[in-house]
């Protein structure tokens, strides 16, 4: 069955780079996706990348594919304290198949 | 921008009572879907839903948990006798027509069962 792995806890100090690992099982994953849970609220979409893509950037978030390894980066430049929350990579079959979620990584961003 | 609502935010039962957890997905979405998250742990799927029938189902949806669309905005999951384990944020999420369309979600609901 699909697996999502992810690293358990991140630290960082503002203004540095932050990066999100994760890998994945599944090679009909077809696309992957990146999710901001923040304290007590709900799942919001960041951004996703299809699988035939090697790299994504929107502003800050930088998301890189290896899909031969399975393993998908998520990038934040100059990280900021409104950046500490909980990061989920999943991924997805092909139609409107369910996403399948890692066990997410918590980000802590220190002053 | 159009979100999905869910309510209530915050749902306190006792065990053996049913619930109702309602959503409201984005008005031209197509396909449902609800997950949970017990405290600390992953977003596990529980059932996506097409067309008036479920498409998918997990292992955790068993024949305690139910979906239905009673009309044309809103879609709902109801447990009949919840027990201790059902405490957790159980979230919806639809998406679009575009086979490329991700899952929105919305802000869930904590349920609590005491």
């Amino acid at each position: 069955g699909e697996d999502v792995e992810q690293s358990l806890f991140l630290s960082v100090r503002e203004g540095d780079s932050s990066v999100i690992n994760c890998t994945y099982t599944d090679s009909s994953s077809t696309y992957l996706y990146w999710y901001k849970q923040e304290p007590g609220a709900g799942l919001q979409l960041l951004t996703y990348i299809f699988s035939n893509m090697d790299m994504k950037q929107d502003q800050r978030l930088t998301v890189l594919l290896n899909k031969k390894d399975k393993h998908l980066s998520l990038r934040i430049a100059d990280t900021q304290t409104g950046d500490s929350a909980i990061y989920f990579c999943a991924e997805r079959g092909t139609g409107f198949q369910k996403l399948v979620f890692g066990t997410g990584t918590r980000l802590l961003v220190s002053p | 921008e159009p979100e999905v609502t869910q309510t209530p935010s915050h749902q306190v039962t006792q065990m053996g009572q049913e619930v109702i957890l309602r959503c409201v997905p984005i008005s031209n979405h197509l396909y449902f879907y609800w997950y949970r998250q017990i405290l600390g742990q992953k977003v596990e799927f529980l059932v996506s839903f097409y067309n008036n029938e479920i498409s998918e189902k997990s292992e955790i949806f068993d024949d305690q948990f139910s979906v239905e669309r009673p009309d044309g905005s809103n879609f709902t999951l109801k447990i009949r006798s919840t027990k201790l384990e059902d405490s957790a944020m159980y979230f919806c999420a639809s998406t679009g027509t575009g086979a490329n369309s991700p899952l929105h979600f919305g802000n869930g609901t904590r349920l609590t069962v005491t």
